[in-house]
């Protein structure tokens, strides 16, 4: 799975849009861009995925760039519930017999009022 | 609907002793995975189980050990703990083996003194 570049933290107003980027330079073909987040004390959550084209789901709005190389998690309007720590994972839908999630150390966002 | 259920919640276990910790896929849900994650780190992958059998294993020693039962519920054992694992044990379920999303518990907290 090719590895990911995520800053360590970031801060955002609450209301406003929190934009996340994401390097992840040496992507294949064939591999997703994955977003989860974990709220401190519970589990990780699934929010968003993608392969080359720009997806939105109620929680978010994922950008990947043209080449692939990047790509930006976007919470359009942050709440104090969105404080988490958010991972990019790429990763291949087709890895043979096992799917494992390589996670990072993540970016930590701080919504704030 | 219920999610993925894990038990116990926290756990204090002493060096050398043996602990069992237990997960409840959703129902429907055919594989788990165990992940281990570390205070500061990103969750780290152990196993993979799909219908009773072993499709995936992560870099652990083998004093770690799973195992999935009929009704797809699994265990994950560790022996011969050491203070290094002490660790926030994750379970994620998914519908196969390869899936888009996976739906994690929010895990037991184990401390081993």
């Amino acid at each position: 799975d090719a590895k990911t570049t995520q800053p360590p933290s970031m801060d955002c107003a609450e209301g406003r849009a929190a934009n996340l980027p994401c390097n992840h330079s040496t992507i294949s073909g064939n591999e997703y861009v994955y977003w989860y987040r974990q709220i401190h004390s519970q589990g990780p959550q699934y929010i968003i995925h993608g392969l080359k084209n720009n997806e939105t789901n109620e929680m978010a709005s994922l950008i990947i760039t043209e080449d692939r190389k990047s790509s930006t998690l976007i919470l359009p309007h942050a709440t104090l519930r969105d404080t988490a720590v958010y991972y990019c994972i790429v990763r291949a839908l087709d890895t043979g017999t096992a799917s494992k999630l390589t996670f990072g150390t993540g970016t930590r966002l701080q919504v704030t009022l | 609907d219920a999610g993925v259920t894990q038990s116990p919640t926290h756990l204090i276990k002493t060096r050398g002793q043996q602990v069992t910790l237990r997960c409840s896929p959703i129902s429907g849900h055919k594989s788990v995975s165990w992940y281990q994650q570390v205070l500061g780190q990103g969750p780290q992958f152990i196993f993979q189980y799909y219908e009773k059998e072993e499709r995936g294993r992560g870099n652990f020693p083998d004093r770690f050990s799973a195992r999935q039962f009929p009704n797809y519920s699994s265990e994950l054992n560790v022996n011969a703990l050491l203070l290094g694992d002490s660790a926030l044990y994750l379970c994620a379920s998914s519908l196969e083996v390869r899936a888009y999303g996976y739906t994690f518990g929010s895990g037991t907290r184990l401390t081993v003194v």
